[in-house]
């Protein structure tokens, strides 16, 4: 199952709403994940089931879609949210990523 | 609390052997969703294994017949052993455990860089 993240690259300034696509080639359910990384550092995961926020997540996060069309939104931008994210299915193995978003200061 | 570190990475020749080494705290490896997941310098996060239970694995493409995934209970931990390897595996090597309440996997290692060159 391939995922089609766009776009890859967004320039937003602090206060913007943004909003992340992510794409799969088969219906998926609601088997995705969105991460947030940042530079030197591991994955840490914001929304899971879609549309279900990780415990300890701010609620400017928020996910939703299904099938085979996601977004992840982000209400409000803050500066400590400037990251690259990350989508990935868990419908059936490989397990596989989109190509990530790059959030970057306007 | 959950705690994952990886080691073994380092420096290798292409067509060179290396094995990883992930060890758990806080939790049992051995009966665990453990993965293994890339990424290459400067590149998005490519899943690479899985292992789960029974001892059941999965292989991304990409690295099947080469990496092989295994676990020891009595160390309480996970390894990837990585032969044959190419240029295109050099990466940062990160190991993932899955929550079994969500099934999504929230913790993850720092990682260990594998840098495959002559």
């Amino acid at each position: 199952i391939q995922l089609t993240q766009s776009p890859s690259f967004l320039s937003a300034s602090v206060g913007d709403r943004v909003t992340i696509t992510c794409r799969a080639s088969l219906g998926i359910g609601s088997y995705l994940a969105w991460y947030q990384q940042k530079p030197g550092k591991p994955p840490e995961l914001l929304i899971y089931a879609a549309s279900t926020l990780q415990s300890g997540v701010p609620s400017r996060f928020s996910g939703g879609g299904s099938g085979t069309e996601f977004t992840l939104t982000i209400s409000s931008l803050q500066p400590e949210d400037f990251a690259s994210y990350y989508c990935q299915q868990l419908q059936s193995y490989p397990l596989t990523f989109g190509g990530g978003t790059k959030v970057e200061i306007k | 609390e959950v705690h994952l570190v990886e080691s073994g990475g380092g420096l290798v020749q292409p067509g060179g052997s290396l094995r990883l080494s992930c060890v758990g705290t806080g939790f049992d490896v051995s009966t665990s969703y453990m993965n293994w997941v890339r990424q290459a310098p400067g590149k998005g996060l490519e899943w690479v294994s899985v292992i789960y239970s029974g001892d059941n694995t999965y292989y991304a493409d990409s690295v099947r017949g080469r990496f092989s995934v295994s676990r020891d209970s009595s160390k309480n931990t996970l390894y990837l052993q990585m032969n044959s390897l190419r240029a295109e595996d050099t990466a940062v090597y990160y190991c993932a455990r899955r929550y079994d309440t969500t099934g999504y996997y929230v913790y993850w290692g720092q990682g260990t860089l594998v840098t495959v060159s002559p």
